[in-house]
């Protein structure tokens, strides 16, 4: 399974863009990054995804490079409710019909008023 | 609606004890998950069953016991558990199409084994 390695921590000031990296160079070519947030211990919430083209919705925007070793979660105006821990995932599907997600270990983001 | 529910939303029993965390989801999703996740860990994968069928076993230790009644329905059997398996247990729910789809997690139920 394609591990993703992500810092273990950041800091953001509250209206600046907060860019979260994340390596996965072990990817393969059908394996998506999904990006989740988890906020105190709540579930996990679904944020964006992609496979190898840039995606943007209302919540973030995701960067993926060419090679597709890395990529970088960008949440343009951060608000103090952003604060949490990002994980960045490989999702590869199974055979089944269900899907498989691998966690990294998450960034706890702070974002400071 | 993109509601997974989860109850009971806490949980504290013996390692005697027999107990059941459920998970709900009506959204029409074929596929249902498990995970456990122990403090300032990421959420680990248990279990994951595809169209009521048991798909993916992490190799758990039997004294989990997953049963998925309906599609609509997915509970976990606790016996005999230890105080290592205290923990938050997720429940999540996918279609089974490929591109667009999209797990999503219920709240959790937080259990504590004394």
């Amino acid at each position: 399974d394609a591990k993703t390695t992500q810092p273990t921590s950041m800091d953001c000031a509250e209206g600046r863009a907060a860019n979260l990296p994340c390596n996965h160079s072990t990817i393969s070519g059908n394996e998506y990054v999904y990006w989740y947030r988890q906020i105190h211990s709540q579930g996990p919430q679904y944020i964006i995804h992609g496979l190898k083209n840039n995606e943007t919705n209302e919540m973030a925007s995701l960067i993926i490079t060419e090679d597709r070793k890395s990529s970088t979660l960008i949440l343009p105006h951060a608000t103090l409710r952003d604060t949490a821990v990002y994980y960045c995932i490989v999702r590869f599907l199974l055979i089944q019909g269900a899907q498989k997600l691998v966690f990294g270990q998450g960034t706890r983001l702070t974002i400071n008023p | 609606d993109t509601e997974v529910t989860q109850t009971p939303k806490h949980l504290v029993m013996g390692m005697t004890n027999k107990k059941s965390l459920k998970c709900e989801q009506h959204m029409g999703h074929r596929a249902m998950y498990w995970y456990k996740q122990k403090a300032k860990k990421p959420p680990e994968l248990m279990f994951v069953y595809s169209y009521e069928k048991l798909s993916i076993n992490e190799s758990v230790p039997s004294r989990f016991s997953p049963e998925c009644p309906n599609s609509s329905l997915l509970n976990l059997h606790l016996h005999a558990l230890q105080p290592e398996d205290s923990a938050l247990y997720l429940c999540a729910s996918s279609q089974d199409r490929a591109r667009t789809d999209t797990q999503y997690f219920g709240p959790g139920t937080r259990l504590t084994v004394l």
